[in-house]
């Protein structure tokens, strides 16, 4: 069975401080691969996503960067944090030969001060 | 670009129906879904629908679906208390990026 792990699940760190999360995926190959950032009370916005190893599609312009050094590895970077960067990140993964659904992590939860 | 839209808050009482709406714009969607995301965890999905259905139940869950009104709404049966958390829906094509709602908090009262 597949199985999805990010970590850590909580952090926190001053601003300006540098950030990296990791998400692995067992089980499959190939698989597509996101971060999610879920801001407090707000809903789930695309920040990254890779088709496959060293591809990655960024959604919207911000302070944060992805990678995919392994096929079933992705991570989320940043260079210096900003208080915005605050949120809920997650991670997911989807086959392309299925219906489209995402499996997602657990979560990271990011605390900026 | 693709819009999808919920409401924010719904309260039901233990036992009874829970009807969670929502509006898409993109008219291409082939598949429909819905997420349950517990406090703290990640999403789940709970359940999906082609675009060519107009219904699809599984136990205490009932999917509709409106195409010609881009509305789709999941109804849970005998709401339960367990069942409180943020409900999201999601539309998109096979292979392709989802597009999520802002998502719905269903909190149930005792």
């Amino acid at each position: 069975s597949q199985t999805i792990h990010q970590w850590p699940a909580t952090l926190v760190q001053p601003v300006g401080s540098p950030l990296s999360l990791e998400c692995t995926v067992e089980g499959t190959s190939n698989p597509n691969l996101y971060w999610y950032r879920q801001a407090a009370g707000r809903g789930l916005q695309l920040l990254f996503y890779s088709v496959g190893i060293g591809q990655i599609s960024s959604e919207v312009p911000q302070n944060l960067s992805a990678s995919r050094p392994q096929d079933r590895q992705f991570i989320l970077s940043s260079k210096k944090l900003l208080l915005s960067d605050s949120g809920f990140y997650l991670c997911a993964w989807s086959w392309w030969e299925n219906t489209g659904e995402l499996f997602f992590g657990e979560g990271s939860r990011l605390t900026v001060l | 670009g693709e819009d999808v839209e919920q409401s924010l808050f719904l309260s039901v009482r233990e036992g009874d129906s829970s009807v969670i709406n929502c509006t898409y714009t993109d008219s291409s969607s082939t598949y429909l879904y819905w997420y349950k995301q517990e406090p703290g965890a990640g999403l789940q999905l709970l359940t999906y629908i082609f675009s060519n259905m107009d219904m699809k139940q599984d136990q205490r869950l009932t999917v509709l679906l409106n195409k010609k009104d881009k509305h789709l709404s999941l109804r849970i049966a005998d709401t339960q208390t367990g069942d409180s958390a943020i409900y999201f829906c999601a539309e998109g094509e096979a292979g392709n990026m989802l597009t999520f709602g802002g998502g719905t908090r269903l909190m149930v009262k005792p």
